[in-house]
């Protein structure tokens, strides 16, 4: 079975800084990663997706992510955390086939200092 | 286009009361869910279901009842509320098609709070 670990349950960091959430998977077959982001209050929305192809995934809002399928992991990356970026990120794994359902990880909550 | 609704946006019950959370889609998907959110817990499914009068389970089931009589929408139902229960619910839905470019499509939420 699928599994997402996201080690990092609360990370500060300070505005402009840059910033690294980490991912780990399991997953038995190629898989298909997710970042996504809420806000408080607010519902999930998607950050970026890595399907195939290029390992270096560009999303919205500055975000990118690198897949390593030697290290399992899919990092989500900012060069420069801007104060809105204060909300909790959540990755998930599903398969390619979209067949079976996510599977997210505990979630890292970002806060953001001046 | 509307996307994923889910209604109520907020309920509080009593322990011991039933209700039932409405999630509507109108994009003619297949597949549909129900995750629930806790806090330091992530978000975690509760049930599915891959097409229209079928449904199965998910990691946390228990204590509830789900039905897709509909295509478009899959109803959560909690027949005796407990007070574990007081979550935020989320609606999902996706389609196998167009799964690679589009993924998911999430509802707003539902916050549920039993007393």
């Amino acid at each position: 079975a699928q599994s997402v670990t996201q080690p990092d349950i609360h990370i500060t960091v300070s505005e402009g800084a840059s910033l690294e959430l980490r991912c780990n998977y399991s997953y038995g077959a190629t898989p298909y990663l997710f970042w996504y982001v809420q806000s408080p209050g607010q519902g999930l929305q998607l950050l970026l997706k890595y399907f195939s192809g290029d390992t270096l995934v560009q999303g919205i809002k500055g975000f990118e992510a690198e897949f390593k399928r030697s290290q399992s992991s899919f990092n989500l990356r900012k060069p420069s955390v801007h104060w809105s970026d204060a909300a909790e990120y959540f990755c998930a794994v599903g398969a390619h086939s979209g067949n079976t359902p996510l599977v997210f990880g505990k979630g890292t909550r970002l806060s953001v200092i001046a | 286009n509307a996307g994923v609704t889910q209604t109520p946006k907020f309920r509080v019950l009593k322990t011991g009361q039933s209700m039932t959370l409405l999630c509507a889609q109108d994009m003619n998907h297949e597949y549909m869910y129900w995750y629930r959110q806790d806090p330091g817990m992530g978000l975690r499914l509760i049930h599915y279901s891959v097409g229209e009068g079928t449904t199965a389970k998910g990691e946390v089931p228990d204590g509830y009842n789900v039905s897709r009589l509909k295509k478009q929408n899959f109803l959560l139902g909690l027949e005796s509320a407990a007070p574990s229960q007081t979550s935020v619910y989320f609606c999902a839905s996706s389609q196998l098609r167009d799964f690679e470019a589009y993924g998911y499509t999430f509802g707003s939420g539902t916050r549920l709070t039993v007393v």
